[in-house]
């Protein structure tokens, strides 16, 4: 079945850009998102990137997509300690239903001083 | 303020007792789902209503139920048969069928004793 893939951990130091890597396997994914996690708390949308796109850049957010190689990127510039968190990637293979989102094991990002 | 409230955000309880989670949305979402949350692993779907009263299984419905009988509500139930329950239960909504954004609430933290 589909599955989507990250690293478990990641520790940038505060104020370098931290990069956040996801693979998948759904080669018709139609929507790639990123949610972000806080400490005991649900998840929130950061962001989300159409399949037709190659990147995605909202303030401090980049989003990079490589179809080709079923490859997700988020990229945070001037990494914060208000960024420390889980964030999930999650791909769905289209418009048809929220509940074919299929979510990664989440990264937790720490920040050093 | 919208949003999605669970309750209780902690639960203990003992092998052998079911216990029932609660969800409210006022966001007027026609769609609202259950995913469990494991350290270190992905959101997994319970199950996820698209409409009021029904609702449909997802990955790993064993051992729990729902019930739809008002838009704004969708409680779970983690009876005795669910063999290892102790996880983070998130509930989440969307506008209706083919929403991709899903709205989380806190969540709720169920030990079993």
């Amino acid at each position: 079945g589909e599955d989507v893939e990250q690293s478990l951990f990641l520790s940038v130091r505060e104020g370098d850009s931290s990069v956040i890597n996801c693979t998948y396997t759904d080669s018709s994914s139609t929507y790639l998102y990123w949610y972000k996690q806080e400490p005991g708390a649900g998840l929130q949308l950061l962001t989300y990137i159409f399949s037709n796109m190659d990147m995605k850049q909202d303030q401090r957010l980049t989003v990079l997509l490589n179809k080709k190689d079923k490859h997700l990127s988020l990229r945070i510039a001037d990494t914060q300690t208000g960024d420390s968190a889980i964030y999930f990637c999650a791909e769905s293979s289209g418009y048809s239903s929220a509940s074919k989102i299929i979510f990664g094991s989440g990264t937790r990002l720490s920040i050093r001083p | 303020d919208g949003g999605i409230t669970q309750s209780p955000k902690y639960l203990f309880r003992k092998e052998g007792q079911n216990v029932t989670l609660s969800c409210e949305q006022n966001l007027n979402h026609d769609a609202m789902y259950w995913y469990r949350q494991d350290p270190g692993q992905g959101l997994r779907l319970i199950y996820y209503s698209q409409i009021v009263n029904d609702f449909q299984k997802g990955d790993i419905a064993e051992g729990y139920s729902v019930s739809r009988e008002k838009k704004e509500s969708f409680p779970l139930t983690v009876t005795s048969a669910q063999k290892n329950p102790t996880a983070f239960y998130l509930c989440a909504s969307s506008i209706g069928q083919g929403a991709g954004e899903l709205f989380f609430g806190e969540g709720s933290r169920l030990t079993v004793l």
